[in-house]
């Protein structure tokens, strides 16, 4: 079986600061990250992904996560939020023919 | 184009309605998924179809009955909803490999907001 943990349900931060969302998994066997974003009173979209090769893997929008294997992590940061990117943001998981699993989700909050 | 579209976007019904909700994606997947979405939670999986078939159903009550036409199209039918069930619907879709561990990305539509009265 596997599991996402996402320890923060809230991060509050000021515009232009520097942000890290976190998120732990746990599987027995090789595994595909995924982050989503959720907008207010929207669907979910892909973020980035990391299926395999780098390790670092980044989006259009300036947000980038790194795979971290021995820690299990696959952290979500960006060097400085604006404050559009205040959202819902959920780490998943999906290992071998099992279906994705999420973690609890953390709201993002900028303010000016 | 990673595309998935859901329509309505809204719904509003009583307890004793049938209502349709419908997503369309044209991006040659062969996987589709319904999930349900309450407040300030994940989504919840609640069907998935591969090639058209029901793949995995998990134990969503009948009142909920999914429907997948075509390649292209994923209908979930409404009848006899309570309250509770009010929630964001969710569909995905998502390449499905038959051979070895596939990745399946999901991309996701907009989803349609249902409110039970």
């Amino acid at each position: 079986a596997q599991s996402v943990t996402q320890l923060d349900s809230q991060v509050p931060v000021f515009e232009e600061a520097p942000v890290e969302l976190r998120c732990n998994y746990s599987s027995s066997v090789s595994v595909y990250l995924f982050w989503y974003v959720q907008y207010p009173n929207q669907g979910l979209q892909l973020l980035l992904k990391y299926l395999s090769g780098s390790t670092l893997v980044e989006s259009i929008n300036g947000f980038e996560a790194e795979f971290n294997k021995s820690q299990t992590s696959f952290h979500l940061r960006k060097p400085s939020v604006h404050i559009s990117d205040t959202a819902e943001y959920f780490c998943a998981v999906k290992a071998g023919y099992s279906t994705l699993t999420f973690g609890k989700g953390t709201m993002l909050l900028v303010s000016p | 184009d990673t595309e998935v579209t859901q329509t309505p976007k809204h719904l509003v019904m009583g307890m004793t309605n049938k209502k349709s909700l419908k997503c369309e994606q044209h991006m040659g997947h062969r996987a589709m998924y319904w999930y349900k979405q309450k407040a300030k939670k994940p989504p919840e999986l609640m069907f998935v179809y591969s090639y058209e078939k029901l793949s995995i159903n998990e134990s969503v009550p009948s009142r909920f009955s999914p429907e997948c036409p075509n390649s292209s199209l994923l209908n979930l039918h409404l009848h006899a909803l309570q309250p509770e069930d009010s929630a964001l619907y969710l569909c995905a879709s998502s390449h499905f490999r038959v051979e070895g561990v596939g990745t399946d990305t999901q991309y996701f539509g907009p989803g349609t907001r249902l409110t039970v009265l």
